[in-house]
Parts: structure tokens; sequence; C-alpha cells
């Protein structure tokens, strides 16, 4: 079973408000990534991480930022949301270099912003 | 074109029914296929993960990999009300640094 948490589940929020969504785990994963997900579309990967101080931006342009301190700790920051971020925000974990190449994913993290 | 293609369905079937759901790609470099099975409102879980190409079964699911002809199946058997989701199919190489691509998803309702 997958050990990966997202806080909060569920999030409204007011039009420019800072906000950041948490993501950790605890299966070691060196590989960290948010993806956004949207009713009847793909997941579209926003960041993601090869392990502790490395970010890369996907291939969804977006306005938030992602930072990697801890290896089990992969936070993304809005630093102003608006109504176009209203999604539903995934975080997954996969560690290759240790044979485990699926992704497991978190709860996600549903935000409406008003 | 995209990468991954999945029927988004919505697919509807009696309880005890054989289902059968289905992704094509073009990337035929793809490693590792993975389905997941999405509830409303949760996370992806995962159901099943092959390498390259062949069957592999797990109680009622089973996942085959045709790589000769880019295609990848997930079957369920006896499906349950519970079976009712939302599955996604997505694939890897390694060389790519571990990145996923997923299809758009198929949703399914078992009808008591």
């Amino acid at each position: 079973e997958a050990d990966i948490y997202q806080t909060p589940r569920y999030l409204v929020i007011g039009t420019g408000k800072k906000i950041t969504l948490e993501c950790s785990q605890t299966m070691g994963h060196d590989k960290m990534y948010w993806y956004q997900q949207d009713p009847g579309m793909e997941l579209h990967l926003i960041h993601y991480s090869y392990g502790v101080n490395s970010t890369e931006k996907g291939d969804l342009s977006s306005e938030s930022t992602v930072s990697r301190i801890r290896t089990e700790h992969f936070p993304l920051t809005l630093e102003s949301a608006r109504p176009s971020h209203t999604s539903q925000y995934l975080c997954a974990s996969s560690d290759p270099d240790r044979g485990r190449t699926e992704a497991f994913f978190g709860q996600g993290t549903r935000l409406t912003v008003v | 074109q995209k990468e991954v293609e999945q029927d988004p369905g919505p697919l509807s079937v009696p309880e005890g029914a054989i289902v059968s759901l289905n992704c094509t790609y073009s990337n035929s470099a793809f490693q590792y296929f993975m389905w997941y099975r999405q509830y409303s409102r949760k996370g992806p879980e995962l159901l099943m993960y092959t390498y390259s190409s062949g069957n592999k079964e797990d109680g009622r699911f089973t996942a085959q990999v045709d790589k000769s002809s880019k295609y990848i199946s997930l079957f369920i058997r006896d499906s349950q009300p519970s079976d009712s989701a939302t599955y996604l199919c997505a694939m890897t190489l390694i060389n790519t640094g571990n990145q996923f691509y997923f299809g758009t998803g198929t949703s399914l309702t078992v009808i008591p």
C-alpha cells in the first residue's frame, strides 16, 4: 500500500491568496511529481523532482512553484491563487533505481478558487 | 498525436460481466505499463503493473500487453458494483527519467 499523503484534501480559497499544498511520502522514493487533473482530461505534469534540491517544471505551464528540501516532502505553492487554478492536484512518487518504476499517488487536493 | 489514447466511455455493464478496457500508444520504446483505478474524488490507485509484452493476472484482473500492436488491455472478470470507477492506463520508459504518460481514463459503471 502506498504511503503518500496530501493535505488538505479540499480547499476553497479567495482570489489572490497564497496557498501551499502539502505532499509527504514515507517510502524513501527519490522521484516525486505534481499533476493537475481536470474532469475527462489526462493528467498533466506540472512539476517533478529527482531528489533533494532537484526540481523541474513539467509540460503544463504553471504559476506554481515547488521545493524539495527533504526526500519525503514536496510542497507546491501558489503565490496568488486565481479561479483558473481550480482543479484537482495529485502528488505521486516512484523509485526506479530501487525497482519501483510505477507511480504511487496520494489522495489528491481539490482546490477551488473563488 | 497523443502519446496514449484511451476511449473515455462511459462504459456500463451488468454485474458479473467481463469488462475489457484498452489503450493504444504511439511510442514503441515504452517498457512499463500500468493500470490505475480512481474512485470519484480520490487519487489513482495502482491495480496492475507489467513489464514488456505478455499477460499478468491478479485475482479478477488480467493485464495484457501487445507491444507489436502497441496495445494494452485490462480485463475484469465477474465485475462487481465496487469496480465502478475510472480506469487509467499509464506507461513509462526509464531513459526519460521515469516520466509517465497517461490515458484520459475510461469511466466504468457496473449495474447490480
